[in-house]
């Protein structure tokens, strides 16, 4: 029962550079979301997925590009990384709006 | 601009105890609450839910509390176990003009003494 997964867990990054977290769920859910925790601040949403081929932009999207490839998968893009965007990023997933967030269990990215 | 706030960052509680999270928001918008559960090296966890039409909502040891007027909601644990020292967010959700929102806030961190 793997629920929502993300790849990777750690990663360091130098300014400038670009990367892709990765995130897959398999609970069949429409809607997917990436988030970003920084110290003394709630988790805040970067872009979303109501469904698959569709995205929308969050509270914080500056500097951030997504990809919703299929009902499975939601991944996230950095094309230049910059120091602010040193985080951990929280992949989520959920059934409707009752039922909650499934969170991944995070990627630290640090950018030096 | 904080809609939604948890003033205490941290909370300390003997095991057996009553254990009671706070969480304050400021829009009228917001007609659904949720509280999660978040140990370290993991993503946090959905615990309780509650609609603004209810007042309270329990599940076993957890009870979510919802005053309207005051704009403030509570999270009760009873008896506390070791085992639910944790970081606790409450996040608000609702419909505005911008869209479906759900705003977070900064968490309370929970220990539990055994």
């Amino acid at each position: 029962n793997a629920g929502v997964t993300q790849t990777p867990k750690f990663q360091v990054l130098k300014t400038g550079q670009s990367m892709t977290l990765q995130c897959a769920q398999d609970m069949n859910h429409n809607s997917m979301y990436w988030y970003r925790q920084d110290p003394g601040m709630g988790l805040r949403l970067i872009y979303y997925s109501a469904s698959e081929g569709t995205t929308d932009k969050g509270e914080v999207p500056n500097g951030y590009n997504v990809s919703r490839l299929n009902k499975r998968e939601f991944s996230l893009r950095l094309e230049s990384a910059a120091p602010s965007q040193t985080s951990v990023y929280f992949c989520a997933s959920r059934p409707d709006w009752v039922s909650g967030y499934t969170f991944g269990s995070g990627t630290r990215l640090t950018v030096v | 601009d904080q809609q939604v706030k948890q003033n205490s960052p941290s909370l300390s509680v003997q095991e057996g105890r009553i254990s009671i999270l706070n969480c304050d928001y400021t829009n009228s918008m917001f007609d659904y609450f949720l509280w999660y559960k978040k140990y370290p090296a993991e993503g946090p966890t959905f615990l309780i839910s509650i609609s603004s039409i209810k007042d309270k909502n329990e599940d076993g040891r957890f009870t979510v509390f919802l005053n309207k007027s005051a704009k403030h909601l509570s999270l009760h644990i009873v008896p506390s176990q070791p085992g639910d020292s944790a970081v606790y967010f409450c996040a608000a959700e609702g419909e505005d003009t911008g869209g479906f929102k759900t705003i977070f806030g900064a968490g309370t961190r929970l220990f539990v003494k055994a």
